[in-house]
């Protein structure tokens, strides 16, 4: 069972416009999500994250909004470049026992035209 | 700048070979995991280290062993390879006071 699921295998966005990566999750212990960016033959690199404590957060272009009714977080990019192109994975996790995993999303591949 | 080093960044194998990924970091991070990551099937966690000598197994452990000696290293072992483990492989660790993980650069292993 998928608990954390990016339904969007792939988008495609003109340069200077927004992008928009949704990802939804199904465990209600979830308390702590994260976007991770990939290139190719590199490893995930840490992106931007929030708390279930908030449902907002910013880093320069990055925005992280989280609607916890609705177990839903979304990534926005303003403007997005061509250097955002790249997968990016959606992760959740909990707090307590078993807070050493981060449960991941299959990844939405986002290319950005230039 | 924090580092997880993965020995090798490409692999070829044979079918029935016995395999080592060697993953290092340099951050003093109690919890270290190893993810392949295949198209369409995202990030899947294999096994995972929270203490040295401490392993757990994840989602899809069946072909793999792992071995901790050290804090600071955590290997993979493909005990006998086969084509279905052909499959980009990372390593990540993540420190006691993080809820996020380092990730290495991967290592593309082929089995023919």
């Amino acid at each position: 069972d998928q608990q954390v699921k990016q339904n969007s295998p792939s988008l495609s966005v003109q340069e200077g416009r927004i992008s928009i990566l949704n990802c939804d999750y199904t465990n209600s212990m979830f308390d702590y999500f994260l976007w991770y960016k990939k290139y190719p033959a590199e490893g995930p690199t840490f992106l931007i994250s929030i708390s279930s404590i908030k449902d907002k957060n910013e880093d320069g272009r990055f925005t992280v909004f989280l609607n916890k009714s609705a177990k839903h977080l979304s990534l926005h990019i303003v403007p997005s470049q061509p250097g955002d192109s790249a997968v990016y994975f959606c992760a959740a996790s909990k707090s307590g026992a078993g807070s050493y995993q981060l449960t991941f999303g299959k990844g939405t591949k986002l290319s950005v035209i230039p | 700048d924090v580092k997880v080093t993965q020995s090798s960044r490409y692999l070829v194998k044979r079918t029935g070979e016995k395999v080592f990924l060697e993953c290092v970091q340099d951050m003093d991070h109690e919890n270290m995991f190893w993810y392949r990551q295949d198209p369409g099937l995202g990030l899947r966690l294999i096994y995972f280290s929270y203490d040295v000598k401490m392993k757990e197994k994840g989602d899809i452990p069946e072909g793999y062993s792992v071995s901790r000696e050290k804090k600071e290293r955590f290997s993979l072992i493909l005990e006998s390879a086969s084509t279905n483990q052909t499959s980009m492989y990372l390593c990540a660790s993540r420190g006691s006071g993080s809820r996020s993980y380092t990730f290495g650069s991967g290592t593309r292993l082929t089995v023919v």
